[in-house]
């Protein structure tokens, strides 16, 4: 059990471009939670998953955003048509039924 | 509105000395957890301490208490014995539906 693991650490990438993030959560935690952090601020939540099941997106998660879990094991992140506004860590986290994430290292993205 | 409220944008503490950031949440649940993580200038988020909302008794953790007030709404955490390593982001999560709710954080500094 290496925690939850996030790829890549970062990536740069052109206004306009498709970034995809992929994150391993723990592998008997069956909660997988995506956030987006911006610098100095807390996270934010983007959407929820319990096994393959997307429970919740928040309304930050605009149409540009999608997010799977594929037989509820990893998951990706992907962002389309990318925006300077998208720059942020995204971060992933897992937990069993429990009070309480792992959160991974997360993922910085720049928009240029 | 669930929300979570960390009023200190910044502080700083001399080495050995005690601290105490404060937080405030707003809920409608009865029963839920509360939770302090710290996330060091690595970016990795580590949870610190959580606290039961139906358990009178605070939460400790070694260095770490918490004050938690359920009327208030409240949930304090205490450093004791400062430590330079315990200079990171302090962030106060709280229950929100499907998901916890983090608030912008504490910026602490330890000073040596």
């Amino acid at each position: 059990d290496t925690g939850v693991s996030q790829n890549p650490r970062h990536k740069i990438t052109k206004r306009g471009q498709n970034v995809t993030f992929r994150c391993d959560p723990i592998s008997e935690h069956n909660r997988l939670y995506w956030y987006r952090q911006t610098l100095g601020q807390g996270p934010e939540f983007l959407t929820y998953f319990q096994n393959e099941a997307q429970l919740e997106k928040s309304r930050l998660l605009s149409d540009r955003f999608s997010a799977e879990r594929p037989k509820g094991s990893f998951s990706t992140l992907e962002i389309q048509r990318t925006e300077q506004g998208d720059s942020a860590m995204y971060l992933c986290a897992s937990s069993l039924t429990g009070p309480g994430y792992t959160f991974g290292s997360g993922t910085r993205l720049t928009v240029v | 509105a669930q929300t979570v409220t960390q009023s200190q944008p910044e502080m700083s503490v001399q080495e050995a000395e005690t601290v105490t950031l404060s937080c405030t949440y707003d809920t409608s649940e009865n029963n839920y957890y509360l939770f302090w993580y710290k996330q060091p200038p690595s970016r990795q988020m580590i949870l610190v301490i959580r606290q039961e909302a139906y358990k009178q008794q605070n939460a400790t953790e070694n260095r770490f208490s918490v004050n938690f007030q359920k009327a208030a709404k409240s949930f304090s955490l205490k450093i004791s014995d400062s430590q330079l390593g315990d200079t990171a982001m302090y962030f106060c999560a709280g229950p929100g539906t499907y998901k916890y709710i983090f608030g912008t954080g504490t910026r602490l500094k330890v000073l040596a």
